[in-house]
């Protein structure tokens, strides 16, 4: 079946640090790859997406690249701010209904000023 | 346009009642998806319908029912509450392309 590995939080970081979350799939086909955000008490954001292999996604500051050789589809961002700090998902879902959207378990981002 | 939304968004019950949740996609969407989020399972898919029909299916009980009508708004109702289905049900629409919108959320306590 389809799975969506993330790594595991929290991650903890300061102010204007370097941030890198992990994620990796498993699927047949060829599925478009999300990152959503969701802050507290608050339902899921769409942060940013791509849906073929080698494109980038960007939004906010935030990349990621689908790769297809490692499979991996792995959140970026050059300098984090305190309101960055949420939990983050990696999710999967091909168009045309037969696929049923895949969630990573979510990573939580904690950043300290 | 309108984001997704849910009503209500709080809710308490107790043991054995039932409960219907409701959720209104964004316009011109016709697909929509419900998920149940928990600390323990995280976010797991529960059903998706499109166009008034059961698309998709996830892998929870009979107790867990929904349906959509021809607006596309959809209702999720859950009979028969365990404190197990204490969680906070998330609505999402989506269009043509595979992006999916979510709401809110409803959040359910089961006491």
């Amino acid at each position: 079946g389809n799975s969506v590995t993330q790594m595991e939080g929290p991650v903890t970081l300061s102010e204007e640090a370097f941030l890198t979350i992990n994620c990796t799939y498993t699927a047949t086909g060829y599925p478009s790859l999300f990152w959503y955000v969701q802050y507290p008490g608050e339902g899921l954001q769409l942060l940013l997406k791509a849906t073929k292999a080698d494109d980038k996604g960007s939004n906010k500051g935030f990349e990621a690249t689908y790769r297809k050789e490692t499979t991996s589809f792995h959140l970026e961002k050059g300098s984090v701010q305190v309101s960055d700090s949420a939990v983050y998902f990696c999710a999967l879902r091909r168009s045309g209904g037969s696929y049923i959207p895949t969630f990573g378990r979510g990573t939580s981002l904690i950043v300290h000023p | 346009k309108a984001g997704v939304t849910q009503t209500p968004r709080y809710l308490i019950k107790t043991r054995g009642q039932q409960v219907t949740l409701s959720c209104s996609p964004i316009s011109g969407h016709r697909s929509v998806s419900w998920y149940q989020q928990t600390p323990g399972q995280g976010l797991q898919f529960l059903f998706e319908y499109f166009s008034e029909t059961q698309r998709n299916k996830g892998n929870f009980p009979g107790r867990f029912s929904g349906r959509q009508f021809s607006n596309s708004r959809s209702e999720m109702n859950v009979s028969t509450l365990e404190l197990g289905d204490s969680a906070l049900y998330l609505c999402a629409s989506s269009g043509q392309a595979d992006t999916q919108y979510f709401g809110p959320g409803t959040r359910l306590t089961v006491l």
